[in-house]
């Protein structure tokens, strides 16, 4: 059964550095999502993506975020210059028709 | 805006427990789409089902249910003779469709299941 993957499973940097998350969703899915979720807490939506421009981003997605689809498998969300408050559990999702998501099993970012 | 509440914390039972995790939900929306999602301790997030709101039927998958119910706004999760394999982390979410797609997650509830 296809499924999303995400690399690295753990990323540790140093406050200030900039990192990159990456993603490859399902194959013939077309929309894409990156949440967030800090330790213990609920899971938040950070930015939809849908042909190749964001649809929708919440107040968490601020200047420091960014998201790319830099070929036709990878969805990529970069950090600039890290915080200690980034520090969470970062899942990509990925779904055929804007409703159903299916998630990768996440990146777990600690910033030190 | 859209909102959800889990309000069970955490829940624990033995083994063969039945136990019914609660969702409340609002929204403003009169179509939307109603999630739950399991995070074991190992962190990744599973899809259970997903619920229309124009199909107020109860679905039943093997040991789980769910009791959709438009008028108390309200979608619980019940699961029948628990397992310890069902210690988790269950997130009810809410993702509307009048203009934001944003989904909104609940903030869990812990079910620990002792053998």
């Amino acid at each position: 059964e296809p499924e999303v993957t995400q690399t690295p499973s753990h990323q540790v940097t140093q406050m200030g550095q900039e990192v990159i998350l990456r993603c490859v969703p399902i194959s013939n899915h077309l929309y894409f999502y990156w949440y967030r979720q800090i330790l213990g807490q609920k899971v938040e939506f950070l930015v939809s993506f849908y042909n190749n421009e964001i649809s929708e981003k919440s107040e968490i997605f601020d200047d420091q975020f960014s998201v790319e689809r830099p070929d036709g498998s990878n969805f990529t969300l970069k950090i600039r210059s890290t915080k200690l408050e980034d520090s969470a559990m970062y899942f990509c999702a990925s779904s055929p028709d804007w409703v159903e998501q299916y998630f990768g099993p996440g990146t777990r970012l600690t910033v030190t | 805006a859209q909102k959800v509440t889990q309000a069970q914390t955490e829940i624990s039972v033995v083994e063969k427990e039945d136990v019914t995790l609660d969702c409340v939900y609002e929204t403003r929306d009169t179509t939307y789409y109603l999630f739950w999602y399991k995070q074991p301790p190992s962190g990744e997030l599973v899809f259970l089902i997903r619920r229309n709101s124009f199909d107020e039927q109860n679905e039943i998958s093997g040991r789980y249910s769910w009791n959709f119910q438009k008028s108390t706004s309200s979608f619980n999760f019940t699961i029948t003779a628990s397992q310890v394999v069902d210690s988790a982390v269950y997130f009810c979410a809410l993702r509307g469709s009048g203009g934001s797609y944003i989904p909104t997650f609940g903030r869990g509830t812990s079910l620990i299941v002792h053998p």
